[in-house]
């Protein structure tokens, strides 16, 4: 069974230029995550999608941060404008369902460097 | 709020030695708890979970975790550590409020001296 996909794998871009990421889940998977994972840290949910319906995006940075999943299957998060902080690997996660019993697998992550 | 603490930020042991790594967490209700493992440039794996039940949970790898309510904690130990177990380990806790989610440690980085 294939797993998460994600590309690119790595990203360098000028401040204030605009980036984007694409996940494919595993399939079958109706539940997608994407985190946010700056170094020296643990990884941070920014969204949580339920087929193609935002479940949770509290901590997704509206102004700059955008996601979508217009299909219920893979999915794009775009940074415009990118700033310094941005710089982080970006996770996404999928797992059947909602809730504790669902396990939720990980891609290997795009590495975000903001100059 | 939730949150878990990871208090060692590296950990090196010798291979063949034994491991503990130290997770405390801070939740109200009865605790999800998680350890996933990460290697360079990989996703995050699944090594163990703690649901209910038997406070000493077996998983992958030969990995294994106590949880002690008493003590906030969900310690990681395996008996004897080989050189492909170097990697950075991660504590979770799975919490509910807008949603499900996972809140992760900040990691311990494990190096294995040959």
């Amino acid at each position: 069974e294939a797993g998460v996909a994600q590309s690119p794998r790595y990203k360098i871009i000028e401040k204030r230029q605009s980036v984007a990421f694409w996940c494919n889940p595993i399939s079958g998977h109706a539940t997608l995550y994407w985190y946010q994972q700056i170094l020296g840290q643990g990884p941070k949910l920014l969204i949580q999608f339920q087929n193609n319906g935002v479940v949770d995006d509290s901590q997704l940075p509206k102004d700059r941060f955008s996601a979508e999943r217009l299909k219920g299957v893979d999915s794009t998060l775009k940074i415009q404008p990118a700033k310094l902080e941005d710089s982080a690997v970006y996770l996404c996660a999928s797992s059947p369902g909602t809730g504790v019993f669902n396990e939720q697998f990980f891609g290997p992550g795009t590495r975000l460097t903001v100059l | 709020a939730q949150s878990v603490t990871q208090p060692d930020i590296h950990i090196t042991v010798s291979e063949g030695a034994s491991l503990e790594l130290r997770c405390n967490y801070s939740y109200g209700a009865t605790p999800y708890l998680f350890w996933y493992v990460q290697s360079p440039g990989q996703g995050l794996q699944l090594l163990l979970k703690y649901f209910s039940g038997d406070t000493l949970v077996q998983g992958i790898k030969g990995f294994e975790a106590e949880f002690k309510r008493s003590q906030s904690s969900f310690n990681l130990r395996k008996p004897s550590v080989h050189w492909s177990d170097a990697a950075e380990y991660f504590c979770a806790v799975g919490a509910v409020d807008s949603s499900y989610k996972l809140i992760f440690g900040s990691g311990t980085r494990l190096l294995v001296r040959p």
